[in-house]
């Protein structure tokens, strides 16, 4: 049974870099059968999709136009896991974040998500 | 401006049926976009209701159908219940010229009553 855990902090300075960890049970990274996702829930905007990786004999990304200038994903191969950093964040940037595997064309595992506020 | 269009709100009757669309600003959704459908239930995280335009995971119950209608996708709930007062969100698959994305609707908030 595949499960994501969520990490990392849930409050960010403005300006600052929001960084959250995704950590893979049941399943590789690696596999060439499912992608990796952040996906983020604000009142404002609903559910967002921000980027994925995946790895089909090399790795690759994909990013939301909307951040797309200011996010890396990461997969972490090691400890098989996945995370997000985005910079420059601004309090638009508070939202609900999940992390999220993507099977099958669009079958979303959902992590438990990881609420972050940004403030001084 | 949105992209992926659905209903801002809808309402249905306890026991009823209600047909939720996800279209595009412009053009057709069709299989391609691999169109998925989730609910979102404060405090809660998103479920997977459909994905791949009909597939139901395993544990939805079959009151739940996804099709395309028209030039849209469309979740379908029969028999409605209370607990199925939610935001639906659908999601589509975007291939801008070997980019590829995906991208969520608004979300439709459905009343029960």
């Amino acid at each position: 049974q595949v499960q994501l855990q969520q990490s990392g902090p849930g409050l960010v300075k403005p300006s600052q870099t929001l960084s959250l960890t995704c950590a893979i049970s049941g399943d590789s990274v690696s596999t060439n059968s499912a992608s990796w996702n952040w996906i983020r829930l604000s009142p404002s905007r609903g559910l967002e999709w921000l980027g994925r990786t995946y790895y089909k004999s090399k790795w690759y990304y994909g990013y939301a136009p909307s951040v797309k200038s200011r996010i890396i994903i990461k997969p972490d191969t090691s400890k098989n896991q996945f995370s997000l950093e985005l910079s420059s964040v601004t309090p638009e940037d508070a939202a609900l974040y999940y992390c999220a595997r993507e099977v099958n064309g669009g079958n979303l595992l959902w992590g438990q998500g990881t609420p972050v506020t940004v403030s001084s | 401006q949105t992209v992926v269009t659905q209903e801002p709100s809808f309402s249905v009757s306890p026991g009823g049926t209600v047909t939720l669309t996800c279209g595009l600003r412009s053009g057709a959704v069709s299989t391609g976009y691999y169109p998925s459908w989730f609910q979102q239930t404060p405090g809660q995280a998103p479920r997977t209701l459909i994905y791949n335009t009909s597939i139901r995971p395993s544990g939805v119950p079959d009151r739940f159908s996804g099709t395309l209608l028209g030039n849209k996708a469309a979740l379908i709930i029969t028999g409605a219940q209370a607990d199925d007062e939610s935001v639906y969100y659908c999601l589509l698959y975007m291939d801008n010229m070997g980019s590829d994305t995906w991208v969520f609707g608004g979300g439709t908030k459905l009343t029960v009553l």
